[in-house]
């Protein structure tokens, strides 16, 4: 079965310097990974993903994220923080292999980010 | 346009009760999905449909039931409420090969 570790539940960042967000996962075969953010008391907002291809995946709000195989990793990254990044992050995971049939995503612990002024 | 939407967005309702959570997507999507996301913010699937029929069903009690009229809806109707039944409920939709979920805002239900 996939899983997906989300290690730190809070990152803290000043504006405008770098931020990252952590996530490593465990799945049988490739992975499809993915990055959604959830500002207070709305729903998942899908950010990227990697299917296949380049290991630098660049999505929405600009940030990107980096697919690394050996390390089982897909950290999230930004290159310059802002105060309205802050809110809740969530790594996930699914099998690739479209002959296992239908397979479910599986959500990391999330992880909150505070980017202070 | 709302993509996936839910309704209500609030219940507050007492311990024993019946009551019923709707989704509608208009993306032309072909799978939805109920999760759970407790107080704690953990995000646990339920159950998952694709084109009206159920092909994920997690370990849930019985009291909760999906029903897909059609591929654009998928509802959740939950029996005899209890304490722990209180969390935020999202309804998704995705395409199943492009992996991507599209979330509804949240339904929160209180059980009192």
């Amino acid at each position: 079965a996939q899983s997906v570790a989300q290690p730190e539940d809070q990152v803290n960042v000043a504006e405008g310097n770098p931020l990252t967000v952590k996530c490593t996962y465990s799945v049988s075969g490739n992975p499809y990974l993915f990055w959604y953010v959830q500002y207070p008391n709305r729903g998942l907002q899908f950010l990227l993903k990697y299917i296949t291809g380049d290991n630098l995946v660049k999505g929405s709000y600009g940030f990107e994220a980096e697919f690394n195989k050996s390390q089982t990793s897909f950290h999230l990254k930004k290159p310059s923080a802002l105060v309205s990044d802050s809110a809740l992050y969530f790594c996930a995971v699914r099998p690739s292999a479209l002959n296992t049939g239908f397979q479910k995503l599986v959500f990391g612990t999330g992880t909150r980010l505070l980017v202070s002024p | 346009d709302t993509a996936v939407s839910q309704t209500p967005k609030y219940l507050v309702t007492q311990m024993g009760n019946d009551k019923s959570i709707k989704c509608e997507q208009n993306l032309g999507h072909d799978t939805m999905y109920w999760y759970k996301q407790d107080s704690k913010k953990f995000l646990k699937i339920m159950f998952s449909y694709n084109n009206k029929e159920l092909i994920i069903n997690e370990t849930v009690p019985n009291r909760f039931s999906p029903k897909s009229p059609d591929k654009a809806h998928l509802n959740l109707h939950i029996n005899s409420l209890e304490l722990g039944d209180s969390a935020v409920y999202f309804c998704a939709s995705s395409q199943v090969k492009a992996g991507e979920l599209f979330f509804g805002e949240g339904s929160r239900l209180t059980v009192l």
